[in-house]
């Protein structure tokens, strides 16, 4: 098993509402990403999970809230989202932050629109 | 800082041609480097890596690419493109033990027939 399978694939929500994003890898893996990915733009870090415990936030607005309930579980907590918030959300992991060949491995993404 | 750079936002290339993808890094430290591929309404998947020794290094999908340390630079090539090769191209690199992975811009390959 090779994957990372994230859930929903779409997600349309209101400013109001409260969602989450899931995101779940088989691989033994021990670190875990959010990523943010708008149209034809490069992937922008979020955060790093590593040993379930948060090891980077890049200074990500409180609207949005990570959480890692165990080592194959990554979720994104959603609350009071604007429009511009719009966009690909992709999940990804990786081997382990101390190790060389630490390589992602993405998700297919959750493509989510703020109305 | 660390950077990546993609001279090239798009490449239109012929099918069965062969083409390069340019991607340039900015480092004082050794770094891995990456190429990784996005289909449209996908994620990302890797096509290769550098990490150390040779320093051509072969992927998937018939992919290649050359890590040259003096010109800072991991260009991708194929020697025959295929329509399936129309995608985002993304350059990457992380330095040692780093937990950051810096993407470059991307480059929007178009295969056409």
């Amino acid at each position: 098993d090779t994957e990372v399978t994230q859930t929903p694939k779409h997600l349309v929500m209101g400013m109001t509402n409260k969602k989450s994003l899931k995101c779940e890898q088989h691989m033994g893996h021990r670190a875990m990403y959010w990523y943010k990915q708008k149209a034809k733009k490069p992937p922008e870090l979020m955060f790093v999970y590593s040993y379930e415990k948060l090891s980077i936030n890049e200074s990500v607005p409180s609207r949005f809230s990570p959480e890692c309930p165990n080592s194959s579980l990554l979720n994104l907590h959603l609350h009071a989202l604007q429009p511009e918030d719009s966009a690909l959300y992709l999940c990804a992991s990786s081997q382990d932050l101390r190790r060389r060949a630490n390589v992602l491995t993405f998700g297919a993404g959750s493509r989510l629109t703020v109305l | 800082a660390q950077s990546v750079t993609q001279l090239d936002s798009q490449v239109p290339v012929f099918e069965e041609a062969p083409v390069e993808l340019r991607c340039n890094y900015s480092s004082s430290v050794s770094v891995y480097l990456f190429w990784y591929v996005q289909y449209p309404n996908q994620g990302l998947q890797l096509l290769l890596k550098y990490l150390s020794g040779s320093t051509l290094v072969k992927g998937i999908n018939g992919f290649e690419a050359e890590f040259n340390k003096s010109q800072t630079s991991f260009h991708l090539r194929k020697p025959s493109v295929h329509i399936s090769d129309t995608a985002e191209y993304f350059c990457a690199a992380r330095r040692n033990y780093g937990q950051n992975f810096v993407f470059g811009p991307g480059t929007r390959l178009s295969v056409l027939p």
